[in-house]
């Protein structure tokens, strides 16, 4: 069975840094790339970010460039996003999503983990 | 990094089938049949129940189907059950520097 469990969430002030994290478990990690997609409160689905299995195709979406970064550690079978710069508008529950038919297709999602950004 | 355009709402009685659109490019939908549905209920992550236009996902109900005509797809749900009342989302993938995109989504009420 594929798991997705992110964690990391949580409240922080406009500018400072987050760490989220995401285990994998039930697939072979490694061939699959992987995005964070997040909603904010009321709002609908939005892409941030995604990297290849292999790590070494990376994309994000112009508003987070620069501020927030993707990462995968294959052999723990984790993908990260480390937000820096943070932003009120980044508010949202960021979601784990595992890829399948190359980038065609999301067909797993985590739990999610708020993150709230306020003073 | 333009969403797909979906209807923000859509209605329908018990029993009675619906129709949502969504509206892409020659980058995205009209070039390429990775299209996906999704249904998110409140407070819940998003399921995937259409993937590749048509395709249903292993426990998907056939109350679901899928269609693609040019830059548009769409969803149909056959015989409105209260419980397909919730948000649903499509996704394509896209010939550009942002690998896959959503729908606006649409907010299903069954009356």
């Amino acid at each position: 069975e594929v798991q997705l469990l992110e964690s990391g969430g949580g409240l922080v002030q406009p500018g400072g840094s987050l760490r989220l994290s995401c285990a994998a478990s039930g697939f072979p990690f490694g061939t699959y790339a992987m995005s964070w997609v997040r909603q904010a409160p009321g709002r609908g689905l939005e892409w941030v970010s995604s990297i290849s299995g292999s790590g070494g195709v990376i994309y994000y979406r112009d508003s987070v460039k620069g501020r927030l970064t993707i990462a995968r550690d294959n052999s723990k079978t984790t993908v990260s996003l480390q937000m820096n710069s943070l932003r009120v508008e980044d508010t949202a529950v960021y979601y784990c999503a595992k890829h399948a038919k190359g980038w065609g297709m999301v067909d797993q999602w985590g739990q999610g983990t708020l993150v709230t950004v306020s003073s | 990094q333009s969403a797909l355009t979906q209807p923000a709402s859509v209605s329908g009685s018990p029993g009675q089938s619906i129709t949502i659109s969504c509206t892409g490019t020659s980058s995205d939908i009209g070039n390429y049949n990775y299209v996906s549905w999704y249904q998110q209920h409140p407070g819940k992550a998003p399921k995937l129940i259409i993937y590749e236009v048509s395709a249903r996902p292993s426990g998907i109900s056939h109350h679901f189907s899928g269609s693609k005509s040019g830059n548009t797809a769409s969803l149909t749900i056959s015989g409105l059950q209260a419980e397909d009342e919730a948000d649903y989302y499509c996704a394509s993938y896209r010939n550009s520097n942002t690998p896959y995109v959503f729908g606006t989504g649409t907010k299903v009420t069954v009356l």
